[in-house]
């Protein structure tokens, strides 16, 4: 079963506009990971916040936490079209040496 | 892509017989994983290792085996593939700091079971 699961699938949005994905998950967590994949290629990591931080910024990302809710958010802002990609949460479970991934947002920027 | 290596990036095989891929690493990373990618279904995790000779099971780890008999070497074998096999296959090593916690990819291996 997926720890984390993306919201929307697939998000279509001019260049330059914002992108928001979310992202909930199950149990409690050490941290939450997002990463980026473009096509045919591996998944690179974004950003990582800890269970214990709210939000977090790293150049045009966003990602805030909600563990109450067990939901985070990735905001692009200002969106180009090199952003094109299919982005990931990933979870850290407590107790466990390994991350649990969700099924990924597809993001499209359209010029 | 922190120096991982994936062996081969394609292949195509017939159900029944044994497959082996091989992910290499060159930085003495203890945690190491391997993944299966499919449509619908994200990254799915089937065996990862945390030590050399310790291994233990992910979510969809019927049909696989893994060995890790150096730090830098993981192997995942398909003793008899099958179709439900096909997939994108993908290594990665676990960076674990005080300040970090990240995975780093493989390229990844394209297998196809015919």
């Amino acid at each position: 079963s997926q720890q984390g699961e993306e919201d929307p699938q697939a998000l279509s949005i001019q260049e330059g506009e914002n992108a928001t994905m979310n992202c909930s998950y199950k149990t409690s967590i050490n941290n939450l990971q997002w990463y980026r994949q473009n096509s045919g290629r591996g998944l690179v990591h974004l950003i990582l916040i800890r269970s214990n931080e709210r939000e977090k910024h790293s150049g045009r990302l966003r990602v805030t936490l909600d563990t109450s809710k067990k939901s985070s958010s990735l905001l692009i802002t200002a969106s180009r079209a090199a952003d094109t990609a299919s982005y990931f949460c990933a979870t850290d479970a407590k107790g466990a040496q390994k991350l649990v991934f969700g099924q990924g947002t597809r993001l499209t920027i359209n010029p | 892509d922190a120096g991982i290596t994936q062996s081969p990036r394609h292949k195509v095989t017939e159900t029944g017989t044994p497959v082996t891929l091989r992910c290499h690493q060159t930085e003495n990373h203890r945690y190491m994983y391997w993944y299966r990618q499919d449509p619908g279904h994200g990254l799915r995790l089937i065996h990862y290792s945390y030590g050399v000779k310790d291994t233990d099971k992910g979510e969809v780890s019927d049909g696989y085996s893994v060995s890790r008999s150096k730090t830098e070497d993981f192997l995942l074998t398909l003793e008899s593939a099958t179709s439900s096999q096909t997939s994108v296959y993908f290594c990665a090593i676990r960076e674990l700091a005080a300040s970090t916690d990240t995975q780093y990819f493989g390229p990844g291996t394209r297998l196809t079971v015919l």
